[in-house]
């Protein structure tokens, strides 16, 4: 299982763009590279997911080097309803619910935006 | 929450005793888990299921238990021998492009 390692924390003022790096040095083949976002007192909620180059919805931006061995989701003008933990997993999706697959998350990344 | 409800959303026990927590979904998805998280900490696996029937332990299994005798439904009991069950616990559900999640119980110990 490929372990990923994130910033603790990161602070941004409305309207910037924000990204947020994440590391993952021993991702495998077959892994996906999948962004959650949570909220106090919620569930993750998908953001997004990519397995290289550049993936974009009407949320976010992913970007993934050819060597895939980091990825950083960008998020454009953010505002204060966007302060939330953010996790990134890497997992082969192609064989969900096993053992050797299930997702681990790790503690994410604290935005914090500011007025 | 697409489609995974727990309940109750909070629930209170006292030392000794055994609560369960529900989880149902109508996303029809085979794979379900159940995950702690503690406050500032990332999500524990508890348990998980591939399909009625059958469970598999996750890393923090012990104190707790599971049955999967619907597709739909994933209960989790927090037991007695759980002694330090005062947390945040999420349901999910796994499909080929993620997870799915609830919006979690919140379980204090009175």
């Amino acid at each position: 299982l490929a372990k990923t390692t994130q910033p603790i924390s990161m602070d941004s003022y409305e309207g910037q763009e924000v990204n947020i790096t994440c590391s993952h040095n021993n991702i495998a083949t077959n892994d996906y590279i999948t962004w959650y976002q949570q909220f106090p007192s919620q569930g993750p909620r998908f953001i997004i997911q990519g397995y290289k180059t550049k993936v974009t919805n009407e949320v976010a931006s992913l970007f993934i080097p050819a060597d895939r061995k980091s990825s950083t989701l960008s998020l454009p003008r953010v505002s204060l309803s966007d302060t939330a933990v953010y996790y990134c997993l890497v997992g082969d999706l192609s064989n969900y619910g096993g053992a050797t697959n299930k997702l681990i998350f790790g503690t994410g990344t604290l935005l914090a935006v500011q007025p | 929450d697409g489609g995974i409800t727990q309940s109750p959303k909070y629930l209170f026990r006292k030392e000794g005793q055994n609560v369960t927590l529900s989880c149902e979904q109508n996303l029809n998805h085979d794979a379900m888990y159940w995950y702690r998280q503690d406050p500032g900490q990332g999500l524990r696996l508890i348990y998980y299921s591939q399909i009625v029937n059958d469970f598999q332990k996750g890393d923090i299994a012990e104190g707790y238990s599971v049955s999967r005798e619907k597709k739909e439904s994933f209960p989790l009991t927090v037991t007695s021998a759980q002694k330090n069950p005062t947390a945040f616990y999420l349901c999910a559900t796994q499909a080929s492009y993620g997870y799915t999640f609830g919006s979690g119980t919140r379980l204090t110990v009175v």
